[in-house]
């Protein structure tokens, strides 16, 4: 059974540049797209992008001037960073494989 | 983009009772790659439904999808106090992959 297990910082001030990364266990890495969503407190889910084991990657236009993904096969792993952050960032942060299985989420907190 | 808006917003049922959940697209979904997930508090989502009718695994028969096109429905057929949740449809036939904006199922 597919793990996703996610860490990064939960705490950062307006410009700083969120980094995010996910690790996959018990799964294929390859053939699947690797995907990052966010949750704003009380809200809906948004899809911020996703990548490949390749690193062929899509990003949601609203985020893709300030996202960027990366992978490392070697180890399982898949990242995100966002640039720029300002409180409207401030979410839940999910990564999981495509459709079917979710990390445990990291709340990111943007605030001076 | 396409745009997944789901009714009712919130609805209010009891343990036993059938429920019926609506997700209507802007546009026609490609392959009905159309999904269902299901979120309790303070905990990640949990896919139910994909391909807009088939259970992921582990999911009890009591929840199915329906639909095609632009029109998709989840019902749950006999509810039980365990399925009073948040669920988000989620497309993704094409990007941006889009979710609706949820339908909370509380007690009534």
């Amino acid at each position: 059974q597919v793990q996703l297990q996610q860490w990064g910082a939960g705490l950062l001030k307006p410009s700083e540049t969120l980094s995010l990364t996910c690790v996959v266990s018990g799964a294929s890495f390859s053939g699947y797209y690797w995907t990052w969503i966010r949750q704003p407190p009380g809200k809906g889910l948004e899809w911020i992008g996703e990548i490949n084991h390749s690193g062929s990657t899509n990003y949601n236009p609203s985020l893709k001037s300030r996202v960027t993904m990366s992978v490392d096969t070697s180890k399982n792993q898949f990242s995100l960073k966002l640039s720029s952050v300002t409180a409207a960032d401030t979410a839940v942060y999910y990564c999981a494989r495509r459709i079917d299985s979710w990390g445990q989420g990291t709340l990111v907190t943007v605030s001076s | 983009e396409i745009v997944l808006t789901q009714s009712p917003g919130t609805l209010s049922l009891s343990p036993g009772e059938r429920a019926t959940l609506s997700c209507r697209a802007t546009q026609s979904v490609a392959d009905n790659y159309l999904a269902w997930h299901q979120q309790k508090p303070g905990q990640a989502p949990r896919l139910l439904i994909y391909g807009a009718s088939s259970r992921a695994t582990g999911i009890p028969d009591r929840f199915s999808g329906s639909g095609s096109g632009t029109d998709f429905t989840l019902t749950i057929s006999r509810l039980e106090p365990e399925d009073f949740a948040v669920y988000h449809c989620q497309q993704y036939g094409s990007s941006p992959i889009t979710f609706g904006q949820g339908t909370r199922l509380e007690i009534k």
